[in-house]
């Protein structure tokens, strides 16, 4: 099935810089979510966007929904070491159990 | 967030042998469970949904009876499999569904298969 477009594909930044990715979609989506994966660990969810225009922070993460609902970006401020990993986000449609992820954002922070 | 268990965390087998993977939610009835397969650098590759007390569904591509899914609870589904060649070697991810399409993820399994 087709995957969402996300971008970059890695980013490679000094600690304390903000960072900013994106995804997006030739279709529309009902919900937008964003996870972390470390490696050898499942994904974990950062959060959760369900209507259009919905900005939603959490601590130094700061996620918005696409007012297109076709969109959505995810920006980490003043990055610390443990932000290393990879991001994906997700997108979800009602009434459907599939859930479509980005290829991932792989963020390298250097101390 | 709700707690999805996989186990277990890293599999070591002989080509030919079959595994079986186990993922439960700890605190919440999942009627729909997933199972992803991700190789390394790439993303999450939908391989079947899981329903409780039904048959699973399969996406393209992914042989059924080489990856036998059952739910037999609502907080257990268990992905076996079977008769692993190397080329299944993989990070195997589980996850349920909670409230409002949220999606919450075991933390995978690591099959090598020698």
């Amino acid at each position: 099935g087709q995957q969402l477009n996300q971008s970059p594909q890695s980013m490679f930044i000094q600690e304390g810089e903000d960072v900013s990715m994106n995804c997006t979609s030739s279709s529309i989506f009902n919900t937008w979510l964003w996870y972390k994966q470390d490696p050898g660990e499942g994904p974990v969810l950062l959060i959760a966007l369900y209507k259009a225009g919905e900005l939603t922070s959490n601590g130094r993460l700061t996620a918005q929904f696409g007012i297109t609902r076709k969109d959505s970006f995810l920006n980490i401020s003043a990055s610390i070491p443990s932000d290393v990993g990879i991001y994906f986000c997700a997108g979800q449609r009602y009434n459907n159990n599939d859930m479509r992820f980005g290829a991932g954002t792989r963020l390298t922070v250097k101390p | 967030g709700a707690v999805v268990s996989q186990h277990p965390s890293w599999v070591i087998c002989k080509s030919g042998t079959s595994v079986k993977i186990e993922c439960r939610s700890l605190d919440f009835q999942a009627t729909t469970m997933f199972w992803y397969r991700q190789f390394p650098k790439q993303s999450l590759m939908l391989m079947a949904t899981s329903n409780e007390g039904s048959k699973a569904t399969y996406e393209q591509g992914v042989e059924k009876d080489k990856f036998l899914i059952n739910h037999a609870s609502l907080t257990l589904s268990t992905l076996t499999v079977t008769s692993a060649h190397p080329e299944d070697s993989s990070f195997y991810i589980c996850s349920a569904r909670v409230r409002r399409e949220k999606l919450f993820f075991g933390s995978g399994t690591q099959l090598s298969v020698l």
